[in-house]
């Protein structure tokens, strides 16, 4: 067991591109949370996935983010056309527990910087 | 009103005082919460959960509850400088789809 896994560390893109974050989640979890975190907040909920299903999307996830958990295993979180306010820490977490009661585990997260 | 709120920062002590830190929260159906610590440009890691009324200590922590005035604290004794991080406070009402809620984080600053 080696914990949740992001990939990349760290991106810096122009602003309009296109970006791809990955998530390797603890092998034995079924729940995969996606974040976001700006400078001086707390995390915020993006999406949650239990295996391959997207069970929820917050109004933060507009039309240029996208998120998929093909065969329930790692997660990709895309943002199309990105914007300088998408500028954030992304976060990834997974659980064994669906009531999330025992709280999670995060990954290392993926600091983007749009320029 | 804020779903998880958390005093406003920064918060300094010197080393070796107690630090108290503070949550509310505005759903009375939570059932879980939560303290994670955050060091600057790292994320968040769990250190302690608390589930029913009073405290629950761990070392040098202790995790304080009460549901009816929907109130969540965090006390570190003989606070270290090490300790200096954002304290994030997570809620989950279970009928959210087990997600946690978070507030803004405090951050501590602990003196030498």
């Amino acid at each position: 067991d080696t914990g949740v896994s992001q990939d990349p560390r760290h991106k810096i893109t122009k602003r309009g591109q296109n970006v791809t974050f990955r998530c390797d989640p603890i092998s034995e979890h079924n729940r995969l949370y996606w974040y976001r975190q700006t400078l001086g907040q707390g995390p915020e909920f993006l999406t949650y996935f239990q295996n391959e299903a997207q069970l929820e999307k917050s109004r933060l996830l507009s039309d240029r983010f996208s998120a998929e958990r093909p065969k329930g295993s790692f997660s990709t979180l895309e943002i199309q056309r990105t914007e300088q306010g998408d500028s954030a820490m992304y976060l990834c977490a997974s659980s064994a527990d669906p009531q999330g009661y025992y709280g999670y585990t995060f990954g290392s997260g993926t600091r983007l910087t749009v320029v | 009103q804020k779903e998880v709120e958390q005093n406003s920062g920064p918060l300094s002590v010197p080393e070796g005082a107690i630090a108290s830190l503070n949550c509310t929260y505005s759903d009375r159906g939570s059932q879980s919460f939560f303290w994670y610590r955050q060091y600057s440009g790292k994320s968040p890691e769990l250190i302690m959960s608390i589930y029913s009324n009073g405290d629950k200590e761990d070392g040098r922590f202790t995790a304080q509850l009460n549901k009816a005035s929907q109130y969540v604290s965090l006390l570190i004794r003989d606070s270290q400088p090490s300790d200096s991080a954002t304290y994030l406070c997570a809620v989950n009402t279970h009928n959210q789809g087990g997600k946690l809620i978070f507030g803004q984080g405090t951050e501590l600053s602990v003196k030498p």
